[in-house]
């Protein structure tokens, strides 16, 4: 099984809808959570990290599934600037490495 | 601050040749490292350090070399360019002792292609 699992994509969605994207990991000892965010041809930025109890910033909600092993990011009222490649990035073990998924592309239209 | 800074943007290199890619952070990070990023393949990392003087492999170091004499550079080298490392690169930082400490500021990348 592979260390973290995204499902590519694309996500075509029409403004204003809502979309969600999960991330599975294999390693239960995965401490740290994070979704990155990656526009075309640029850096990962980090979008938000995700905590045990779910936590939301502003049209973006971020939730943690221990038992399942598996994280997800749910975008509502989605806008066309939204448009990205969306990163679930782990933390293992050894602080100094960070474990990133294949990412989740989502395209907004109008 | 100009956070993570990568040179060049661009490079074409030949198959054999050797050649530096830059990274410099001014943010007084400890930890950098430098991955790859392929289509379908993700981020994946190539050597990292967690300070000055001290460096470890990644999960692909093959071909490359790095050093970290200073708290701010982290260059990374190829040793004899190869077709299979046409990629674009990106160098990153964090610190663990600062502000998020998880959060990982990327450079703009360099985009390498080996003919």
């Amino acid at each position: 099984r592979k260390e973290v699992e995204q499902d590519p994509g694309p996500f075509n969605v029409p403004e204003g809808a809502t979309v969600a994207f999960n991330c599975t990991y294999s390693n239960s000892a995965s401490q740290s959570f994070f979704w990155y965010r990656q526009d075309c041809r640029k850096e990962p930025k980090l979008l938000m990290s995700v905590y045990s109890s779910g936590n939301e910033d502003g049209r973006f909600t971020a939730q943690l599934n221990r038992a399942s092993q598996y994280i997800s990011l749910l975008i509502r009222d989605s806008k066309l600037s939204d448009s990205a490649t969306y990163l679930c990035v782990f933390l293992t073990g050894t602080a100094s490495k960070l474990t990133f998924g294949t990412g989740t592309r989502l395209q907004v239209t109008l | 601050n100009a956070g993570v800074t990568q040179t060049p943007k661009f490079q074409v290199l030949k198959t054999g040749q050797s050649m530096t890619l830059q990274c410099a952070q001014d943010m007084n990070h400890e930890y950098m490292s430098w991955y790859r990023q392929d289509p379908g393949m993700g981020l994946r990392l190539i050597h990292y350090s967690v300070g000055a003087g001290i460096t470890d492999q990644g999960e692909v170091p093959n071909g490359y070399n790095v050093s970290r004499s200073t708290t701010e550079d982290f260059p990374l080298r190829l040793l004899s360019a190869a077709p299979s490392q046409t990629s674009v690169y990106f160098c990153a930082s964090r610190s663990p002792g600062q502000g998020n400490p998880d959060t990982q500021y990327f450079g703009p990348g360099t985009r390498l292609t080996v003919l």
